[in-house]
Formats: C-alpha cells, sequence, structure tokens
C-alpha cells in the first residue's frame, strides 16, 4: 500500500533560520510528490511538485523540496523563514493505480517565531 | 475567475438529519474529490469520481453519499448514519493525469449541534 509519513508534528524555527519539514514516503513505482501549505479554516494550496528529473524542486513563495530515492524522503525546505510561513503543511503523494487520488500525510505544524 | 467553491462556509446540523455541502468547480477537471480533516488525523478520502456519472468509495464512505451528474458539480451528502459528523470537509479537483496537482475548496465546517 503507498503510504506517506510526516513524522514530526510541529517544527518550531526562528525568523531569518533555515527551516525543514520532513516527509517520507512508500510507493509502487514512480513517485508522484506534493507539498501543500494550509493556513487556519482555509483550504489547502499547492506548493510544489516532484514528477521527474532534477532531485531539488523549486516552488512557491521560495520554498523548495529535496527528492532522495535512496531514503524514500521529500523533505520541504526554506532557506530563511518568515513568521508568515506558520501554518499546517502537508506531503501527499499520487496513488500510481488508476484511481489517481492523493495520499496525504498527517500534516506538520511549522512555527516561525520572530 | 476559475476555481473550485465550496458552500456554506459553515453548517449547523441537528442530529439526525442530512445535510448536503456544495462543490462546484469551472476548471473542466474530471476528477473530484472529497476530503474529511480531523485535528491530528490529516486528510481522509470520503469519496472521488473521475468522471461524470461514475463515483467511488473512498476510505471512509460509511454515512456519505454523494452525485456527480455534472462535470462541475460534486455535492456531498452527511447523512444520519455518520456517527461523528463534526469535521472540517474539503472539495478537490484535477485532470486525471497523476503528475498534476489537485486544487482545492476553501472548505466546509459542518459542526452537529
Amino acid at each position: 500500500a503507498q503510504s506517506v509519513a510526516q513524522p514530526e508534528d510541529q517544527v518550531n524555527v526562528a525568523e531569518g533560520n533555515p527551516l525543514t519539514v520532513k516527509c517520507t514516503y512508500s510507493v509502487s513505482g514512480n513517485p508522484y510528490l506534493f507539498w501543500y501549505v494550509q493556513y487556519p479554516n482555509r483550504g489547502l494550496q499547492f506548493l510544489l511538485k516532484y514528477i521527474t528529473g532534477d532531485n531539488l524542486v523549486k516552488g512557491s513563495y521560495g520554498f523548495e523540496a529535496e527528492f532522495n530515492k535512496s531514503q524514500t524522503s521529500f523533505h520541504l525546505k526554506k532557506p530563511s523563514a518568515l513568521v508568515s510561513d506558520s501554518a499546517l503543511y502537508f506531503c501527499a503523494v499520487r496513488d500510481s493505480s488508476n484511481t489517481g487520488k492523493l495520499i496525504f500525510g498527517q500534516g506538520t505544524t511549522l512555527q516561525v517565531k520572530p | 475567475d476559475g476555481g473550485i467553491t465550496q458552500s456554506p462556509k459553515y453548517l449547523f446540523r441537528k442530529e439526525g438529519q442530512n445535510v448536503t455541502l456544495s462543490c462546484e468547480q469551472n476548471l473542466n477537471h474530471d476528477a473530484m474529490y472529497w476530503y474529511r480533516q480531523d485535528p491530528g488525523q490529516g486528510l481522509r478520502l470520503i469519496y472521488y469520481s473521475q468522471i461524470v456519472n461514475d463515483f467511488q468509495k473512498g476510505d471512509i464512505a460509511e454515512g456519505y453519499s454523494v452525485s456527480r451528474e455534472k462535470k462541475e458539480s460534486f455535492p456531498l451528502t452527511v447523512t444520519s448514519a455518520q456517527k461523528n459528523p463534526t469535521a472540517f470537509y474539503l472539495c478537490a479537483s484535477s485532470i486525471t493525469d497523476l503528475n498534476t496537482e489537485a486544487f482545492f475548496g476553501q472548505g466546509t465546517r459542518l459542526t452537529v449541534v
């Protein structure tokens, strides 16, 4: 079965410091991986995706993610955190069967302190 | 203004009542999805539809029903059989290619009173 794990419920970082939100996956076949962000009482906003090719993917709002096939990881990163980055972050993988559904991790709350 | 619209934003239901949550998209997407979000549990798939007039159960379909009579619309009914319906409900749509992202609505918060 395909799955996604986000091992940290919460990540705390000081403004201006680099941040990393971790994600590991388990899939059969090629992985199609996504990161989304959610602000309180709002829907999910797409940040970036890995399909194939470069292992470093750049996305919206200065975020990037590093794909590591040997470690089956897709960690979200940002060189310099902003207070406004504080939100709930979800990693997801597409079900590679014909359903195409998105399978989500549990989510990680990012808290950036001034 | 293209996108996916959910209504209402907040919904209150008495125990024993059915309620219907609306989801409309003008993105010309074939696939549509309903997810339920509870604190600490991430998003769980309720139902999905890959084409008009067809839909499949997701991981937690019990107590819910859907229809897909039009490409643009995928309403979700929360029936009285759903034991714990209080949650945040999210609708999403996408094209059916695996390498494309899904777009989400702003959500409906359902509370049973």
